[in-house]
């Protein structure tokens, strides 16, 4: 089945500095999401990308789909306490079937980022 | 408001009981899912249901059952058959449009086995 690697694992940082996390995967996807994750509590979706080479940005984060279609990487520029979480990428291939579609969500291991004040 | 609701927040079992989570969601999506978190690791989908009264399993299905029989309902019964059933459950929904599908989360059970 497919897989992710995402990386880092984990990141620590100090406040003011920016932040890159990258996921890979073995085959093509045509969605990637970006999601944050507080202890607790359940992933908020932070940007969404849809077609090969779009780089778009949210506030202080910016995530480009790759050419390939095999990668996807999350930049937080000037990172501030409350970036503190759980940062997870997911592929999405969707498919049609009888005439619905469905796309399966296919996880990273998620990254731990820890900002110091 | 919109949004997915989760109950309980946290859940107590013992071991041998069958334990239901209820997920709830007003966004009007037509399309549910049911994920397990364990520490350190990445979402595991259980099931999904694209539609009422129709649902399919997803990777780790075994221990688990589920029912669609509203738009707005998918509750999630983790069987004594479980054999690991400590994790954090999280439910999402999405509209299950041709184009994007986008997922959004609720805010999750934490489920322990004593």
């Amino acid at each position: 089945g497919q897989q992710l690697n995402q990386s880092p694992q984990s990141m620590f940082i100090q406040e003011g500095e920016d932040v890159s996390m990258n996921c890979t995967s073995s085959s093509i996807f045509n969605t990637w999401l970006w999601y944050k994750q507080d202890p607790g509590e359940g992933p908020v979706l932070l940007i969404a990308l849809y077609k090969a080479g779009e780089l778009t940005s949210n506030g202080r984060l910016t995530a480009q789909f790759g050419i390939t279609r095999k990668d996807s990487f999350l930049n937080i520029s000037a990172s501030i306490p409350s970036d503190v979480g759980i940062y997870f990428c997911a592929g999405q291939l969707r498919a049609n079937a009888g005439g619905t579609s469905y796309g399966k969500l296919t996880f990273g291991q998620g990254t731990i980022l820890t900002v110091h004040p | 408001d919109g949004g997915i609701t989760q109950s309980p927040k946290y859940l107590f079992r013992k071991e041998g009981q069958n334990v239901t989570l209820s997920c709830e969601q007003n966004l009007n999506h037509d399309a549910m899912y049911w994920y397990r978190q364990d520490p350190g690791q990445g979402l595991r989908l259980i099931y999904y249901s694209q539609i009422v009264n129709d649902f399919q399993k997803g990777d780790i299905a075994e221990g688990y059952s589920v029912s669609r029989e509203k738009k707005e309902s998918f509750p999630l019964t983790v069987t004594s058959a479980q054999k690991n059933p400590t994790a954090f459950y999280l439910c999402a929904s999405s509209m299950g449009g041709l184009y994007t599908d986008t997922q959004y989360f609720g805010p999750g059970t934490r489920l322990t086995v004593l």
